[in-house]
């Protein structure tokens, strides 16, 4: 069992423009989770996603956004990237009735936007 | 507004002795709490959880205690290992987490 995939390691944008990151959750997992870590904090949530539709969102603008796919991967798009997006972006797998523990987390994508 | 707030950046401890590891909340609404360690180029891993409901719970070398009166919690590690050395996260459910304590132990 590969756990959860996040790709790619590592991106850098520019001001404006748009960027896709990608998760694939563990094996028997079927909702998808993202994270945004900044620099000397802790993450905080984005959005869920569960059976192809968000499920909850946190205190992001609309710029976030993502989809689910049929076999349970995700995206992260986020539009008009500001200098603020630089973060490490956290994606955690679960299953849909699970509780918060039996959440497991990818290794992140390291996004700088210069 | 932080609703957890892990107020020590960092903390270094000699291997074989107890870390301690604090955390504060704001939000009395937090089912339960659970602490994250985290390893550079890794995502947070699950360590352990507390219910609201509890004031201890323990798994191996690993504690939290909760005093919901303070809202405080506390993670102990005894005896600390040099593979202990990680960023440790402090959560409320639904997730909220803190800043994190990076701990350094220290053969």
């Amino acid at each position: 069992d590969a756990g959860v995939t996040q790709s790619p390691t590592h991106l850098i944008k520019t001001r404006g423009q748009q960027v896709t990151l990608r998760c694939s959750p563990k094996s028997g997992h079927d909702t998808v989770s993202w994270y945004q870590q900044a620099l000397g904090q802790g993450p905080q949530f984005i959005f869920q996603y569960y059976e192809e539709e968000e499920r909850q969102r946190g205190n992001f603008p609309d710029r976030f956004s993502g989809h689910q796919f049929p076999n349970y991967s995700s995206e992260l798009n986020v539009n008009a990237l500001l200098l603020g997006d630089s973060a490490l972006y956290l994606c955690a797998s679960s299953r849909y009735d699970s509780s918060y523990n039996e959440q497991f987390f990818g290794p992140g994508t390291r996004l700088t936007v210069l | 507004d932080q609703q957890v707030k892990q107020n020590s950046p960092s903390l270094s401890v000699q291997e074989g002795r107890i870390s301690i590891l604090n955390c504060d909340y704001t939000n009395s609404m937090f089912d339960y709490f659970l602490w994250y360690k985290k390893y550079p180029a890794e995502g947070p891993t699950f360590l352990i959880s507390i219910s609201s409901i509890k004031d201890k719970n323990e798994d191996g070398r690993f504690t939290v205690f909760l005093n919901k009166s303070a809202k405080h919690l506390s993670l102990h590690i005894v005896p600390s290992q040099p593979g202990d050395s990680a960023v440790y996260f402090c959560a409320g459910a639904p997730l909220v987490f803190g800043k994190g304590t990076r701990l350094s132990v220290i053969a």
